[in-house]
């Protein structure tokens, strides 16, 4: 069974482009969740689809992020324009019962 | 809100040595809680979780957990450790009020010498 993939695995953008990031979570999951870890820092969650709905966005920092996830299968991530303090590493999870999430390797982004 | 406090950003132990790493939590109803573990350039791993029965957890690659209520503790250990148990380890809690989000400590680098 393939795990939760992401992609890209890095991208370094200049301040004010666009980034999208992209998570396939496990077949069957329908829960996927996202995460981002400044450097230094805790790992923070963003928000939480259950199926194709948000179910929880309460950790989006700012409107200049932009999540969906169509049909219910992949989610993007969509930075818009990209600022410094955005840099980290974002993680996806997904999860099929409550108690367990599979990450997939992270994202990590840089913004000059 | 809950938290959680992981003590010490780098612990170091040589080879064979036992491993202790440190997480309290807070939580203002009965946590679920989970350690998981970065090595190089992968993804994160679950070690292991208490959601409830037995307060002492085992993981994998020899480590276990002892939820400790009166404590809000939750501490990882490895009696011996060895140099592949070298990563970043996170403690993380879920609070089961039907939101799912997790969240984590600030992480602790286990380094291991010869």
């Amino acid at each position: 069974e393939a795990g939760v993939t992401q992609f890209p695995s890095h991208s370094v953008i200049e301040k004010g482009q666009t980034v999208t990031l992209r998570c396939d979570p496990i077949s069957g999951h329908d829960n996927l969740y996202w995460y981002r870890r400044v450097m230094g820092k805790e790992i923070k969650f963003l928000l939480h689809f259950v199926k194709e709905s948000k179910q929880d966005e309460s950790g989006m920092p700012n409107n200049r992020f932009l999540a969906e996830r169509t049909g219910g299968t992949y989610s993007t991530l969509k930075v818009q324009p990209a600022e410094l303090e955005d840099s980290g590493v974002y993680f996806c999870a997904s999860s099929h019962s409550y108690n367990e999430q599979f990450f997939g390797p992270g994202t990590r982004l840089t913004v000059l | 809100a809950q938290s959680v406090t992981q003590l010490g950003s780098h612990v170091s132990v040589s080879e064979g040595a036992l491993v202790l790493l440190r997480c309290n939590y807070s939580s203002s109803v009965p946590p679920y809680l989970f350690w998981y573990v970065q090595y190089p350039n992968q993804g994160l791993q679950l070690l292991l979780k208490y959601t409830t029965g037995a307060t002492l957890v085992k993981g994998i690659n020899g480590f276990e957990a002892e939820f400790k209520k009166s404590e809000t503790s939750f501490h990882l250990t490895k009696p011996s450790a060895h140099m592949s148990d070298a990563a970043e380890y996170f403690c993380a809690v879920m609070v089961n009020t039907g939101f799912q989000k997790l969240v984590f400590g600030t992480g602790t680098r286990l380094l291991v010498s010869p």
